[in-house]
């Protein structure tokens, strides 16, 4: 059973730091990668979509990259800003089923 | 474009008591998805719909049912709702690529908060 698990579970950077966010999986037979963003008692909003022959996609000021091999994703977020604090979720797709998500990262970044 | 709308937004229920969620997305996705969310535990598959007029069950799917009545709508029904069916529940759709039933881009509605006492 693939499981995802995303490290840390909370983080707080002070505005303009740069920062990476970690997801390892169990299963290395995966579709895809994908991150979302969540707010508070909002619903998700995808960020970036790896297909498993990618090494990494970038949008913006975000960059994710992927290594089946090790079971690891990271997220990149340059120059964060106050604007980004959300949950950010990190999710694999598999053949049969849907997404496996991890339980996400609680990212704050203060002013 | 809606996207991905449920409804209703939240929803209070005695033990026992069934309801329908609902769900309707209008970007002509094959897949849609039902997932709960609890606090620590990330989202968790229930059901997902690979095309229209085909279910299949996903990680947690005990005491829900779920129907697809046409490409855009898919609904959750708890037919007697219980105190640990409290949770957050967020239908998906996506687009399936090939013979793939992983879909691409998932795109999630804004969620229905449900609490069974």
């Amino acid at each position: 059973k693939q499981e995802v698990t995303q490290i840390p579970a909370a983080l707080s950077v002070p505005e303009g730091e740069n920062l990476v966010l970690n997801c390892s999986f169990t299963d290395s037979a995966i579709y895809n990668l994908q991150w979302f963003r969540q707010d508070p008692g909002k619903g998700l909003t995808s960020l970036l979509l790896i297909q498993s022959s990618q090494r990494e996609q970038t949008s913006g000021r975000l960059n994710a990259s992927l290594d089946k091999s090790s079971g690891r994703s990271t997220l990149y977020i340059a120059a964060s800003q106050p604007g980004d604090s959300a949950t950010y979720l990190c999710a694999v797709g598999e053949g049969r089923r849907a997404l496996t998500f991890g339980s996400g990262t609680r990212l704050q970044v203060q002013p | 474009n809606a996207g991905v709308t449920q409804t209703p937004k939240f929803q209070v229920l005695k033990t026992g008591q069934s309801m329908t969620l609902q769900c309707a997305q209008d970007m002509n996705h094959n897949s849609m998805y039902w997932y709960r969310q609890d606090p620590g535990m990330g989202l968790r598959l229930i059901y997902y719909s690979a095309s229209e007029g085909t279910t299949d069950k996903g990680e947690v799917p005990n005491g829900y049912n779920v129907s697809r009545l046409n490409k855009r709508e898919f609904s959750l029904r708890l037919e007697s709702a219980a105190p640990s069916q409290t949770s957050v529940y967020f239908c998906a759709s996506g687009r399936t690529s090939g013979g793939a039933r992983a879909s691409d881009t998932q795109y999630f509605g804004p969620g229905t908060r449900l609490t069974v006492l």
